[in-house]
């Protein structure tokens, strides 16, 4: 399968439990964003990589979360002390620049429980 | 078939009739428009796009109109199949930009 993955699919955890999601986008891609989907909801964007380089951070991207792409490839999403807010699909989406117009695929998310 | 003049978060439609979606968009400056497929589970998947300076495009057995003066986009499926079961969001994007904001998701639930 050459699309995006996203590891895990389910967490669960604790309120105040540090969790860590991983994406790993289609191989040729060099942009790479991170979305939350709460029930019922669209997609929210959080932040977006062209290659390492974070580029944008939405308001959303608290000071608990934080997230990295350090050989421009994978990347990974950190959320500190977890909160029952912050219970939510968290989604992947990789493009390309030669892929005009820039479609995003989205990966199929990791779903989020805080309890 | 079944169309909805205003979006509604829900739209039934017997197989094999044609469904039309509907989406508001709030930013003018927004110069690209998509159509998301959400089956559950699984992350959305693109159906459509259109620049704004077309008004219609179609696909394979889907067709999205684009209303630049009200700010409206729509998305048509025609002979719809229990396949199309599904969420389906419009998403807009600016110029400038590269991310994509959602519009609400409309659950479509064809019948048999």
């Amino acid at each position: 399968d050459t699309g995006v993955s996203q590891d895990p699919r389910h967490k669960i955890t604790k309120r105040g439990q540090n969790v860590t999601f991983r994406c790993d986008p289609i191989s040729e891609h060099n942009r790479l964003y991170w979305y939350r989907q709460t029930l019922g909801q669209g997609p929210e964007f959080l932040t977006y990589f062209q290659n390492e380089a974070q580029l944008e951070k939405s308001r959303l991207l608290s000071d608990r979360f934080s997230a990295e792409r350090p050989k421009g490839s994978f990347s990974t999403l950190e959320i500190q002390r977890t909160e029952q807010g912050d219970s939510a699909m968290y989604l992947c989406a990789s493009s390309s620049p030669d892929q005009a117009p820039y479609e995003q695929y989205f990966g199929p998310g990791t779903r989020l429980t805080v309890t | 078939g079944e169309s909805v003049g205003l979006h509604l978060p829900t739209l039934s439609v017997q197989e094999g009739d044609n469904s039309i979606i509907n989406c508001a968009y709030s930013n003018s400056a927004s110069d690209y428009f998509i159509w998301y497929k959400q089956e559950s589970g699984k992350g959305p998947q693109f159906i459509i796009d259109i620049r704004s300076n077309m008004d219609k495009r179609q696909g394979q057995r889907v067709t999205v109109l684009l209303n630049k003066t009200v700010k409206h986009l729509s998305l048509q499926i025609a002979a719809t199949q229990p396949g199309d079961s599904a969420v389906y969001f419009c998403a807009e994007r600016g110029s400038n930009d590269y991310k994509l904001s959602f519009g609400a998701g409309t659950t479509v639930t064809v019948r048999a």
